[in-house]
């Protein structure tokens, strides 16, 4: 069966500093992989979506950055947080080959202070 | 681009039924999913529907679907304490899904 994971679980930064999250998928090959953000009571934004190695799609224009460097690994990176940053930051993956739907990872908490 | 709306809060007694419902504006949307949502996790998939049904059952779960009004909704038979999160309707679009705020579902005993 198919998993997916995110890490770290929570993370508190400073304004200014890097962040790089991660998130691999198990189980399958060739997933479309997505990250999103939560903000505090709201829906989700799709942030970038990625259907193969090194294909990066940007949703939104932002001061963060994603890569693909295996298969079924994604990152989520930034140079420099701002406060605007924090969030609840989802990974998921799409089977192309199958019901044609999304799953989710368990989440990254971020406080940006 | 893709709107999805949902109401915000929903209250409901534990063992009675609670309807969710969802509007979205792409007429194109192939499939429509709800996901579930508990608190500090990630979101779990519950069920989805694809464009040419009109609804399905999955056990306590219900969805219907009006494809002329673009409406959906999901009901939750025999609600429990454990059906308290927050729901989420997605309708998808070639690669992406757009989904709602969420519905912040609260069952009182």
């Amino acid at each position: 069966s198919q998993t997916i994971h995110q890490w770290p679980a929570t993370l508190v930064q400073p304004v200014g500093s890097p962040l790089s999250l991660e998130c691999t998928v198990e189980g399958t090959s060739n997933p479309n992989l997505y990250w999103y953000r939560q903000a505090a009571g709201r829906g989700l934004q799709l942030l970038f979506y990625s259907v193969g190695i090194g294909q990066i799609s940007s949703e939104v224009p932002q001061n963060l950055s994603a890569s693909r460097p295996q298969d079924r690994q994604f990152i989520l990176s930034s140079k420099k947080l701002l406060l605007s940053d924090s969030g609840f930051y989802l990974c998921a993956w799409r089977d192309v080959g199958g019901p044609d739907t999304q799953y989710f990872g368990p989440g990254t908490r971020l406080t940006v202070l | 681009g893709e709107d999805v709306e949902q109401s915000l809060f929903l209250s409901v007694r534990e063992g009675d039924s609670s309807v969710i419902n969802c509007t979205y504006t792409d007429s194109s949307s192939t499939y429509l999913y709800w996901y579930k949502q508990e608190p500090g996790a990630g979101l779990q998939l519950l069920t989805y529907i694809f464009s040419n049904m009109d609804m399905k059952q999955d056990q306590r779960l219900t969805v219907l679907l009006n494809k002329k009004d673009k409406h959906l909704s999901l009901r939750i038979a025999d609600t429990q304490t454990g059906d308290s999160a927050i729901y989420f309707c997605a309708s998808r679009n070639d690669y992406k899904l757009s989904f709602g705020a969420g519905t912040t579902v609260t069952v009182r005993a």
